[in-house]
């Protein structure tokens, strides 16, 4: 089973702020990461596709980046709405999503 | 447009088995590489994917709870079923179907959820 592994686990940050979130597989996984939005009470909203292709309709503030096991998703310049958890999730051997990462308000 | 509502029970007792079903619109599970999976979430803890079922009615399982697991689809009805046998409470959850294509390996498209209580 691949497992992966996000960092941190929480982060606080202020809007304006450049934020960045680790994703780490415990095997290479190639380009076949995806990364998730979450807010509360919310389904999930799929931000970011192999690795980084930005999903239609989502803010260019956002980006990804990364190959084999070590992924980063970054977010530019932090806006209330983006105060949320992000999730990664590797598609290469079945689908494995990660812990979270909770982003909030400084 | 693409849309999936989940059904099915809101309790089941520890040890009953646990049938849900994914109804959807806007695509065929016809078209080659599109799947249906199912992902869940215990409340306030992250997403777990489950189980997935493609067009060719291939078959993909959770290692860690395939024993548990059965998914299958009923095309005419538009319809996906997971069931999930030997409930417990840890088993409780918002459960989500999602809708994966060709294109893009990974869920774009989520049901609403349908949170499941495991309790006597």
């Amino acid at each position: 089973d691949i497992q992966m592994t996000q960092s941190p686990s929480s982060l606080s940050a202020s809007v304006g702020d450049g934020v960045t979130i680790t994703c780490r597989a415990s095997q290479n996984v190639a380009i076949y990461l995806n990364w998730y939005q979450q807010k509360p009470g919310k389904v999930p909203r799929l931000l970011i596709y192999d690795a980084s292709r930005l999903q239609s309709g989502v803010p260019s503030r956002f980006s990804g980046s990364g190959s084999g096991t070590d992924f980063t998703l970054t977010i530019s310049s932090l806006q209330p709405e983006d105060f949320a958890t992000y999730y990664c999730q590797q598609s290469y051997s079945l689908w494995t999503f990660g812990q979270g990462t909770k982003v909030e308000v400084k | 447009q693409i849309t999936l509502k989940e059904s099915g029970p809101t309790l089941v007792k520890p040890t009953q088995t646990l049938t849900l079903t994914c109804t959807f619109s806007g695509f065929s599970l016809n078209t080659r590489g599109v799947g249906v999976g199912w992902i869940r979430q215990p409340p306030g803890k992250a997403l777990e994917w489950l189980a997935l079922i493609y067009w060719d009615d291939d078959k993909r399982y959770s290692p860690s709870l395939k024993s548990r697991l059965t998914i299958s689809k009923d095309t005419s009805k538009n319809q996906v079923v997971l069931t999930m046998t030997n409930m417990d409470p840890v088993d409780t959850a918002t459960y989500y179907c999602a809708h994966r294509s060709l294109e893009v390996d990974a869920f774009h498209y989520w049901g609403q959820g349908t949170l499941v209580t495991v309790a006597s």
